[in-house]
């Protein structure tokens, strides 16, 4: 199976203020048809998981500009370039290319200061 | 609109077992796949398997084969996960997720029920 490992696993960041969540694979997620087959995916308190981006680098429709992904190969990163407090709850990275299993990374909580 | 709206919540003994629906709408049921996942308390998210919905064939995570069952009824758009000999292990929060709107070839799960905590206790 494919094993996601993400960094930190917690966050406290200021308003406004920048934030990164780091996912590595222990194997690379790039198909041969170009895509990293690597999503972000963010749980609020309380709710269901909702998908912010997918393919690594592709916002989810009504996901703001200030949510990006990067990376390629086992290397990804989920940029937050100003959080706000309606960001609050924990990221999972998922991985989608090699299925069964589908697998997640353990999750990074943030939470504002 | 689409929509997932699973059972609701469910308590149940040691040994007993469980099924949670999954009823949809607002899209071609038999066109995209449903997967289940599942998410103990406190704890990350677990892919169980996923179901094709138009032939029925379904295909689960090694640490639950022979526990669980994924069906549907194309008839009412509502897919089924079963499990078995249910432990206090398997206390957590169930959803049925699809990938029913984002672009191809991704397989993101765009579409999410809100969830279905099971409770299991003597």
């Amino acid at each position: 199976d494919i094993v996601l490992t993400q960094s930190p696993l917690s966050l406290s960041v200021t308003p406004g203020e920048p934030a990164s969540v780091s996912c590595r694979s222990n194997q690379s997620l790039l198909h041969s048809d170009g895509h990293n087959y690597l999503d972000w995916y963010l749980q609020k308190p309380g709710q269901s998981p909702q998908l912010l981006v997918y393919l690594g680098s592709n916002r989810a429709s009504g996901v703001p500009d200030r949510f990006s992904g990067s990376g390629s190969g086992t290397d990804f990163t989920l940029k937050i370039s100003r959080v706000e407090a309606e960001d609050v709850g924990v990221y999972y990275c998922m991985q989608a290319l090699q299925i069964p299993p589908v697998t997640f990374g353990q999750g990074t909580r943030l939470e504002i200061k | 609109q689409v929509h997932l709206v699973q059972s609701g919540a469910e308590v149940k003994k040691p040994g007993a077992s469980v099924t949670v629906s999954c009823k949809t709408s607002g899209y071609t049921f038999t066109v995209y796949a449903l997967h289940w996942l599942r998410q103990a308390p406190g704890q990350g998210l677990e892919w169980m398997g996923r179901i094709n919905t138009d032939n029925g064939r379904a295909t689960y995570a090694q640490m639950f084969q022979g526990r669980v069952t994924m069906t549907r009824d194309t008839s009412i758009s509502t897919a089924y996960m079963e499990l078995t000999t249910l432990t206090s292990a398997d206390t957590a929060v169930y959803y049925c997720v699809g990938s029913l709107k984002v672009p191809a070839p991704s397989r993101a799960f765009d579409f999410w029920g809100q969830g279905t905590l099971l409770t299991v206790s003597s």
